[in-house]
């Protein structure tokens, strides 16, 4: 089957630096995409990784190791907007995104 | 831009109701999506479409209906509503299917089934 699992929830403090991690087992694998999403709101897309490395893009990066089935999502200098939910989701071999359950992030002051 | 809009934003059905879910793109999208999610889930894939006229179920298809009859509208019914399809729903869009292609995501539609 395929599967994708995240923590389910992380605490971190305002300006601090937090990983946020994804393993996966898909059937294929055509990328992987990080979403936000806030309370009561629609996902909004964050980051793309399809080839191993790190991706940076301001504040947040994101890595992926294709031979672990391993990423992250990291997020440096907290503010308290960052609070939300992050959804890692993994295209498999059909073009179809597989999502994880997502990582509910709670920063305080 | 609108983006991606979606009515009625909230519902509450009876078991055996029916009701259609409207989801409308301005960005001239060939790709469109319904989803729903359910607390501590990841986003379901219900049905697909790669273009007008051409819809695909997905992960979890029973129970729905789309058609896509214009490349704007992708509407999903919901035929003798279920408590198991009290859930929220997304429609989700995007330029491409392959790649960094991101999809869009509407605000949801949050639907009780009592």
């Amino acid at each position: 089957g395929q599967n994708i699992d995240q923590p389910t929830e992380m605490t971190a403090t305002e300006g601090a630096i937090v990983q946020i991690n994804c393993t996966y087992q898909t059937s294929g694998f055509n990328g992987l995409f990080w979403y936000q999403q806030h309370a009561g709101e629609a996902p909004t897309f964050l980051s793309y990784n399809v080839l191993d490395g790190l991706e940076e893009k301001g504040r947040f990066s994101s890595f992926l190791s294709r031979s672990k089935g391993y990423s992250y999502l990291l997020l440096k200098e907290l503010q308290m907007k960052d609070s939300a939910s992050y959804l890692c989701a993994v295209m498999d071999s059909n073009y179809q995104l597989i999502w994880g359950a997502g990582t509910k992030l709670i920063i305080k002051p | 831009n609108a983006g991606v809009t979606q009515t009625p934003k909230f519902r509450i059905l009876k078991i055996g109701q029916s009701m259609t879910l409207q989801c409308t793109q301005d960005m001239n999208h060939n790709y469109m999506y319904w989803y729903r999610q359910d607390p501590g889930m990841g986003l379901k894939l219900i049905y697909y479409s790669v273009g007008a006229g051409i819809t695909d179920k997905g992960e979890v298809p029973n129970g729905y209906n789309v058609s896509r009859s214009t490349t704007e509208d992708f509407p999903l019914r919901l035929e003798l509503a279920a408590p198991s399809q009290t859930s929220v729903y997304f429609c989700a869009s995007s330029s491409s299917i392959a790649g960094a292609s991101e999809q869009f995501f509407g605000p949801g539609t949050r639907l009780t089934v009592l």
